[in-house]
């Protein structure tokens, strides 16, 4: 059954780089037919969509973060990550990564989802 | 596009009908999905193309579409139906949450 779990520090400076990775449990980060997110959460509020990325490498990102976000994949350690850029306190957050389901034409929607990890931004 | 939901919140009585809405400014076609997260828990997908349900999810839910408006309906509110429930565009990034509906019991 398929896991994943997110990992990197739950601490970060204000104008630094927030840096996460998750790692799949099963081999369908190989597949093209799966696509892999990255969304948050700021305790109590709703959710926000940061960013997808094929098991190519193709990404897609939410406009509204102004060019800070890049994403990445390691299909040789069934990972990838997430790296935020000149961050401050309102991108403390929860921060889930999770996998798109088996997308054939359009990128399915977010099946499976890590547990999430909160990530405070603060000097 | 952008994604609204209302009501932000509601509350009901066990076995009540309960109906909630999202909105898209622009066509989505099908491609809208809603997820349920329950109190500290992780969203859970519970329906794609804005009237399947997922594997396991109890068919007391169900979708729906109308042009650009989506509702769901949970036919006989259960008690560990209490949480949030959120829809999301998934037509072409970025792919856009609503607010959310938080349901109480």
């Amino acid at each position: 059954q398929l896991h994943l779990q997110e990992s990197g520090p739950g601490l970060v400076k204000p104008s630094e780089t927030l840096s996460l990775t998750c790692t799949v449990t099963d081999d369908s980060i190989l597949s093209r037919d799966y696509f892999w997110g990255w969304i948050r959460q700021p305790p109590g509020k709703g959710l926000e969509w940061i960013g997808t990325i094929s098991s190519s490498g193709t990404t897609y990102y939410n406009p509204s973060l102004d060019g800070r976000v890049t994403m990445a994949v390691d299909t040789s350690q069934n990972q990838f990550s997430l790296h935020l850029k000149s961050v401050t306190a309102t991108d403390t957050s929860f921060y889930y990564c999770a996998r798109h389901g088996r997308s054939l034409g359009v990128i399915a929607p977010l099946d499976s989802w890590g547990q999430g990890i909160l990530v405070n931004v603060s000097s | 596009i952008e994604m609204t939901q209302s009501p932000s919140s509601l509350s009901a009585s066990v076995g009540d009908r309960v109906t909630f809405t999202c909105r898209a400014n622009q066509g989505i076609r099908d491609y809208l999905a809603w997820y349920q997260q329950k109190p500290g828990k992780v969203p859970k997908l519970l329906i794609s193309g804005a009237s399947t349900l997922q594997a396991g999810v109890p068919s007391r839910f169900s979708g729906r579409r109308s042009g650009t408006d989506f509702t769901l309906t949970i036919s006989s509110l259960q008690p560990e139906d209490v949480g949030t429930y959120y829809c999301q565009r998934y037509d072409n990034a970025p792919f856009t949450f609503g607010p959310g509906t938080k349901v109480h019991i």
